[in-house]
Formats: structure tokens, sequence, C-alpha cells
């Protein structure tokens, strides 16, 4: 079955406190994403990476960071620096060639709780 | 179209009507649209997607018509079911960007009445 994973789906953290989401793909593909969605708003983007051993920051980068060290994962790491980490996160990849088909598949999110 | 972190826009519409949502987007160079339904705490699940070569494309009870004059996307989904009540985000990319990366647009909270 191809498609994509995050775990876990609901993560509880104290304040202060750093915490690493997973996400692994076995779709193949070269880029992928990872998201950030507050109640009732939009997606909002934080990392990408096109390849393996590369990312480029997204629009809410501070207080978050990546890696990429294989092409299959892509972990997100919540630091004590990101003001107002509670939020469902949510990772996706694309194929990424350049082909003109720029559909990201999405993984089914995970729900950080700051307490 | 662009995420500005605002609450969602709704359409509330009864069983059997036909639905639409409009999205507007902002870069003209954009080539590649696709909508999605995301439904309550889950991941965005693809709809239809429709490339800028094209004005109208259809898939099962969904239409996307594309008016690059304005800048304009539509969803239009046939004989609503309960089911596809969700929230709908249009996206958008153009051929700069050719790894994938989307442009999200706010979303519409589509409600269905039995």
């Amino acid at each position: 079955d191809g498609g994509i994973t995050q775990s876990p789906k609901y993560l509880f953290r104290k304040e202060g406190q750093n915490v690493t989401l997973s996400c692994e793909q076995n779709l193949n593909h070269d880029a992928m994403y990872w998201y950030r969605q507050d109640p009732g708003q939009g997606l909002r983007l934080i990392y990408y990476s096109q390849i393996v051993n590369d990312f480029q920051k997204g629009d809410i980068a501070e207080g978050y960071s990546v890696s990429r060290e294989k092409k299959e994962s892509f972990p997100l790491t919540v630091t004590s620096a990101q003001k107002n980490p509670t939020a469902f996160y949510l990772c996706a990849s694309s194929i990424g060639d350049g082909g003109g088909n720029n559909e990201q598949f999405f993984g089914p999110g995970t729900r950080l709780t700051v307490l | 179209g662009e995420s500005v972190g605002l609450h969602l826009p709704t359409l509330s519409v009864q069983e059997g009507d036909n639905s639409i949502i409009n999205c507007a987007y902002s870069n003209s160079a954009s080539d590649y649209f696709i909508w999605y339904k995301q439904e309550s705490g889950k991941g965005p699940q693809f709809i239809i997607d429709i490339r800028s070569n094209m004005d109208k494309r259809q898939g099962q009870r969904v239409t996307v018509l594309l008016n690059k004059t304005v800048k304009h996307l539509s969803l239009q989904i046939a004989a609503t079911q309960p089911g596809d009540s969700a929230v709908y985000f249009c996206a958008d990319s153009w051929g700069g960007t050719s790894y994938g990366k989307l442009t999200f647009g706010q979303g519409t909270i589509l409600t269905v009445h039995p």
C-alpha cells in the first residue's frame, strides 16, 4: 500500500520541550512538505524539501527545524522557540519531476497539543 | 490563492442541490490548479485538477472551471450529498516551481443539510 504516514496521530508535550513529528512516504517522491493548520484556518507552509539533503524555509519556519537525510523521511522538530506550537501538522509529498503534475499527497496529520 | 490566517467562508446547501465553491488566485503565471477536500481531523484529499491550457474539466459529480482572464477558479459539485460536507481548498502552482510547490487558498466550509 503506497502512501504517506505520520506518527503519532495525537501528541502532548509540556511547554519548553522540543518535539519531533514523523513523516514517511513510500511513493518514491522527491519533494516533501510540512504545513501547519490552526482551527478554522487554511494551510501554512513551514518547510519544504525538493530533494534529499536539501530543504527550504516556507512562510512560517521560525521555531521549527527539519532534516532530509533519506528520500522517504522528512521529520519536523517543533522547538521551544515556537511561541504557539499547538496546531494540526500535515506532511505532504509530490513527484517533483518538473512534469507539470504538482499534486501533493497528504498524510493523515498529527495534532500537537502543548500543555 | 493565498492563505492569510482568516476564518474560513462557509457555504450551506440542501442535499441534492448543486454547490459552487469559488477561489481567486493571484499569480497570473500559474499553470496548474487543484482542488482538495478535507474532512474534520484528516489530511486533504485530491478531488480534481486542471492545467492552464484548459478552461473546464469534469470528474465524477465534480467540474472545475478556470477563468484565467480574471484569475478565478470554481468547483461545482452536482447533487451534493451529506458526505460532501468538508472544507474545500484550491491551490495553484507555476512552472517555475517544478518540484510541485502549491499556494493554497484559504478554504471554504461546505455544509450539506439532509
